[in-house]
C-alpha cells in the first residue's frame, strides 16, 4: 500500500524563525514526484514546492526548501524567515504511477 | 488564465438526496481529479478522469460517480446521501494523466472546493 504520513498535526513558529515539517511515505515504486501543498484558511490549495524522486538535489523555492532522503522515504519541508501569511494547513503528497496520495496535513501557525 | 472553477461553493442537502458537483479545469488541462477532504482524514482520492474516461478510482462506494465531457469539464455525483458524506470536495486539474509525463505536467491545480453539508 502506498501511504503518506505527516506525524505533526499542529505546529507553531515565531515570525522570522525557521520551521521544519516532516513527511514520510511508503511506496515500492522507484519513479515518482513529491509535492508540498499549502491550504490557507480561505481553502484554495496552492503548490509550494515539488521534487522529482530521481533528482538527488533538494528543491528550493525562495524561503521554502525540502530535505529529500529517498532511501529513508522522507520529504521534509523547511520554511525559513516565517511570515504571518505562511499560516495554513500544509499537505505532503506524492504521485507515483497512478494517482496522488496525500498526508493528513500539518496545521502551521505563525505567531507574531 | 482562469484557474479551476468549482460550483456551487456551498450545498446543503438531506439524507437520501443526490447531489451533482461541477468542475471546470484550467484551459488546456485534460486530467481532472476529485478528492474528499474531512478533518483528520486529509484528502481522500475519489477518481481521475482523462479524455472522458475514468482512469483511476479510489476506495469509495458506488454511490460516488463522475464523468468528464469533451471540453474536459467534469461532474461528480453522489446518490443516496449519508451524513458521513458531509465534507469539502476538491477538484484538481493537470495537463496530463498521472505518471505519464514530466513533472510539470503532473502538477495538480486545485479549485476552491464545494462544501457539502448533509443534514
Amino acid at each position: 500500500a502506498q501511504t503518506v504520513t505527516q506525524s505533526q498535526p499542529e505546529m507553531s513558529v515565531q515570525e522570522a524563525e525557521t520551521v521544519t515539517l516532516s513527511c514520510t511515505y511508503d511506496t515500492s515504486e522507484s519513479n515518482y514526484y513529491l509535492f508540498w501543498y499549502k491550504q490557507p484558511p480561505s481553502r484554495q490549495m496552492i503548490l509550494v514546492i515539488r521534487q522529482e524522486a530521481y533528482k538527488q538535489q533538494n528543491a528550493t523555492e525562495n524561503r521554502f526548501s525540502v530535505n529529500f532522503q529517498k532511501a529513508a522515504k522522507s520529504f521534509s519541508l523547511k520554511i525559513s524567515d516565517s511570515q504571518l501569511g505562511d499560516t495554513a494547513m500544509y499537505f505532503c503528497a506524492f504521485r507515483p504511477r497512478n494517482q496522488f496520495y496525500f498526508g493528513t496535513g500539518t496545521s502551521l501557525t505563525v505567531i507574531p | 488564465k482562469a484557474g479551476v472553477t468549482q460550483t456551487p461553493r456551498y450545498l446543503i442537502k438531506t439524507r437520501g438526496q443526490q447531489v451533482t458537483l461541477s468542475c471546470s479545469p484550467i484551459s488546456g488541462h485534460r486530467s481532472v481529479s476529485w478528492y474528499q477532504q474531512t478533518p483528520g482524514q486529509g484528502l481522500q482520492f475519489l477518481f481521475e478522469y482523462f479524455s472522458e474516461t475514468q482512469r483511476n478510482k479510489g476506495n469509495f462506494p458506488g454511490r460516488f460517480s463522475g464523468r468528464q465531457f469533451s471540453n474536459s469539464r467534469s461532474e461528480m455525483n453522489v446518490s443516496t446521501l449519508e451524513l458521513g458524506d458531509s465534507a469539502l470536495y476538491l477538484c484538481a486539474s493537470s495537463l496530463e494523466l498521472a505518471g505519464t509525463a514530466s513533472l510539470a505536467k503532473n502538477i495538480q491545480y486545485f479549485g476552491a472546493g464545494t462544501r457539502l453539508s448533509v443534514l
